[in-house]
Parts: structure tokens; sequence; C-alpha cells
């Protein structure tokens, strides 16, 4: 079975602290997804990569970076939180040709 | 761009009722579709995919078939159960061979609730 897993179910931070939330895959998959899923806006792709530190900007990239420095592994960088980055963060990752999985997600408080 | 609309609810029913939850498209090409299900603090699991016209999926009794006519791919049920209660969300992705090297433009979600 496919496993995707993220570093914390749950965070609080406070406004301007940096943020890193973790992703790992054990697929060998090619493809990372970084999404936040916000009540009535559904799911919004904030970055991708298709390569070891390859990285695409999705559809909402601004105050967001990331870092792909291992297959596996795909980091979603919050440099100055702020309240309006509190969201569910939900990681995905998938072959060339293949479905995405999902990560359990990372609920994020900014205070 | 893509874009896909879902109707949102809360949906109520009955357990043992036909489920029905509608999803439209709009694409520039010829996407895949999916149906990914949320179920009470977890992630998206993939439900059900199609990726090309008039293909049918199905999964746990779930059925969608791709109609690129009418570009819509809704979700359907004979008898809904219980813990079929959670969020549903139809996405899709330009990527050929479906949810590749894209990301997935996903619906709002609809919040689905089986009373017993």
């Amino acid at each position: 079975d496919v496993k995707v897993t993220q570093s914390s179910r749950y965070l609080v931070k406070r406004t301007g602290e940096k943020v890193f939330l973790e992703c790992v895959q054990d697929m060998d998959h090619e493809n990372m997804f970084w999404y936040r899923q916000d009540p009535g806006l559904g799911l919004r792709l904030i970055y991708f990569s298709y390569d070891v530190k390859m990285k695409e900007k999705g559809d909402i990239p601004e105050g967001y970076s990331v870092s792909r420095e291992k297959k596996e592994r795909f980091s979603l960088i919050l440099e100055s939180a702020s309240t309006n980055q509190t969201s569910m963060y939900l990681c995905a990752s998938s072959g060339n040709w293949g479905t995405q999985y999902f990560g359990p997600g990372t609920r994020l408080t900014v205070l | 761009g893509n874009s896909v609309t879902q109707m949102e609810g809360p949906v109520t029913l009955s357990e043992e009722a036909f489920l029905t939850i509608n999803c439209t498209y709009t694409a520039t090409g010829y996407p895949s579709l999916f149906w990914y299900v949320q179920y009470p603090g977890e992630g998206l699991q993939l439900l059900l995919k199609a990726t090309k016209a008039d293909d049918k999926g199905s999964n746990k009794g779930f059925e969608a078939t791709y109609r690129k006519e009418t570009t819509s791919f809704h979700l359907e049920k004979g008898s809904v159960q219980v813990s079929d209660s959670a969020v549903y969300f139809c996405a899709l992705s330009e990527s050929q061979a479906g949810g590749g090297a894209d990301g997935l433009t996903f619906g709002k979600g609809t919040h689905l609730i089986i009373q017993p």
C-alpha cells in the first residue's frame, strides 16, 4: 500500500514564525504536491514537484515556498506565518501515470 | 482555466436511500475525472476514476460515468449506509492518464450525512 505521512496532525504557531511542514512517501513516486483545504473553498494547489530539486507554482503559491532535496520528501515552508494561513494542509504523491495518494493532513493554526 | 462544480450540501439521506451527487466541469482539453472521499479526521482517498468519455468508474457500490456531451461526472449509489457519511470531492486532471505530473482541480466538496 502507498503510504504518505505528514510530520504533524496538529500544529499551533504564532504570527511571524517560520513553519516547516514535512511530507514523506514510500512508493518512489516522482511527483509530490501540497494543497490547502478550507471550508467552502475545497482544495487548492499550492506547489508541486515532479523531480528532486524541481518545483512548480500551483494556484496559490504566495506566502509559501517548498523544498525537495530527496525524492521521498517534500517540505512546505511558511517563511513568516500569518493568521490567514490557518488551514488544513494536505500532501499527495503520484507516479508519472498514476493516481494521487494523500496523507492524513496537518491542521495548522496561526495565532 | 479548469473548474469543477458540485453541490455543496450538506446532503442528508436515510439509510438505504438512493444517492446522486452532481458534478460538472469545464476544461480546455480532455481531462481525467475523479471522485475522492474524506472521512472525518482523515486525508482524501480515491473512490473511483474515469480517464475517457463514456468510461464508468466504480468502487464500493459507487458509480460515475464520464459524460463528455454534458461535461458531467455524477456520483451515484443505489443504497447508502451510515458508514458512507463523509465529504465527497469531484476532481479533474489534464494529465492524460490522470493525476500524474499535474495537480488536480477540485470541486468544493459535498458533505453527505446518512441517518439510520
